[in-house]
């Protein structure tokens, strides 16, 4: 159980395109989830925590408009990259925290690795 | 100071032998710990919580220090299938409860 799928798991997109990656849990309802980022060689960093229902809570330095995030239902959230630029490539991971189950449990999306040519 | 620090490593050791990876974390209100288990171009897997009492999970061993703000990971009889990244994990006491992750400690182990 406890299975998160993200789509595309890669993608190639022009400099100034817009990209849409999906996170759905596959077999629970997420009530919440989050999106990361993480370049070579560093750490996830938290870009934002999304309720379902709610708009999204932004980390520091994370930029709303370019990055925007939708979460219409217990079971899908969305990230959209506008405007992307090179500097955005990165792997963008989602996770998810089952509502019902222990409050810091995490499940994690297989990844999204986006390349701004 | 880094919210949650670890030693990048790597680590290169043979197989079969014991390694062990610390953590230190800079909140004294956080109360909960995990170690997560990441291979390359992969997304990260929870390989342990760490309680206060210390769990051992088969090879794996985690232990808490509260007053010392520090975790550790010990991995005995190491396999070539655990090398990779392990990050240490500490919970940010929040609304969100947001999960604050170390750069991670990179493990080779070798034939």
């Amino acid at each position: 159980g406890a299975v998160v799928s993200q789509h595309p798991s890669w993608v190639i997109c022009k400099s100034g395109t817009s990209v849409k990656i999906e996170c759905r849990s596959l077999d629970f309802q997420a009530t919440t989830m989050f999106w990361y980022r993480q370049f070579p060689k560093q750490s996830l960093m938290l870009m934002a925590t999304s309720n379902e229902g709610s708009k999204a809570t932004y980390e520091q330095g994370v930029e709303k408009d370019k990055f925007l995030i939708n979460h219409a239902s217990l079971t899908l959230s969305t990230l959209t990259v506008t405007s992307a630029h090179p500097e955005d490539s990165s792997f963008y991971i989602c996770s998810a925290r089952d509502g019902l189950a222990g409050v810091y449990e995490q499940y994690f999306g297989p990844g999204t690795r986006l390349t701004v040519t | 100071r880094k919210e949650v620090e670890q030693d990048p490593g790597p680590f290169n050791v043979p197989e079969g032998a014991t390694v062990a990876f610390n953590c230190t974390y800079s909140n004294s209100a956080s109360q909960s710990f995990f170690w997560y288990r990441q291979d390359c171009r992969k997304e990260p897997k929870l390989l342990m919580s760490v309680y206060s009492s210390g769990n051992e999970d088969g090879r794996f061993t985690a232990q808490l220090n509260r007053a010392s703000q520090y975790i550790s990971l010990l991995i005995r009889d190491s396999k070539l299938s655990d090398s990779a990244t392990y990050l240490c994990v500490v919970n940010r006491p929040g609304n969100n409860r947001k999960l604050i992750w170390g750069l991670g400690t990179s493990l080779a182990v070798n034939p």
